[in-house]
């Protein structure tokens, strides 16, 4: 089965904190994302990557950037944490292409911005 | 963008019931998915859909392609107390440029009466 992990369940940080969401799958998929979900707005893409050191924007990337070094592990990075970053982010990975795409999500991280 | 409307955004319903979900979209879309998220945990995938008019099963479930393309429906028969979750349809379209990107719906949280 494929697993994708994420390193925490809940986090609780400070507004201005500089903020490190960890995802790390183990079938050697190329493609990762991140998504925040919200109640109401279902799944937003913030950003994805195809390969190592490669990155795309997603729908909402402000406010976040990324990080690929290794082909399994992808980091979401909130540069400055802010209330309205409040959320739900899901991880995701997968091999598809060409309209063949299919997720494999982790856990979720609980991010409280206080 | 592209965006999914999906309704109804809540079902409370009793055990043994049928449930009809459906997702539409101003574009046409190549592929469907439907993932259901279960409480506390990342969404999983339940059906993928690829051609216009598919109908496609999954024990109690059934998932049908729209004629047009730019819709999709979820149904759940003889629904049990582990059918609780949120259900979000998903499309994608095949484009170099779009490649593994999903567009969610805002989901579906249904409620079972045991």
């Amino acid at each position: 089965d494929v697993k994708v992990t994420q390193s925490s369940r809940y986090l609780v940080k400070r507004t201005g904190e500089k903020v490190f969401l960890e995802c790390v799958q183990d079938m050697d998929h190329e493609n990762m994302f991140w998504y925040r979900q919200d109640p109401g707005l279902g799944l937003r893409l913030i950003y994805f990557s195809y390969d190592v050191k490669m990155k795309e924007k997603g729908d909402i990337p402000e406010g976040y950037s990324v990080s690929r070094e290794k082909k399994e592990r992808f980091s979401l990075i909130l540069e400055s944490a802010s209330t309205n970053q409040t959320s739900m982010y899901l991880c995701a990975s997968g091999t598809g292409g060409g309209g063949d795409e299919k997720l494999f999500f982790g856990s979720g991280t609980q991010l409280s911005v206080l | 963008g592209q965006q999914l409307n999906q309704s109804p955004q809540s079902m409370f319903i009793q055990e043994g019931e049928d449930v009809s979900m459906n997702c539409t979209s101003s574009s046409i879309f190549n592929t469907w998915l439907w993932y259901k998220q279960d409480p506390g945990e990342g969404p999983v995938l339940l059906i993928a859909l690829y051609k216009a008019g598919e109908l496609t099963s999954n024990g109690r479930l059934t998932a049908q392609f729209g004629i047009t393309r730019k819709d999709s429906f979820l149904n759940i028969s003889a629904s049990i107390p582990s059918d609780v979750g949120i259900y979000f349809c998903a499309g994608q379209t095949w484009s170099s440029s779009n490649t593994g990107k999903l567009i969610f719906g805002q989901g579906t949280t249904l409620q079972v009466k045991p």
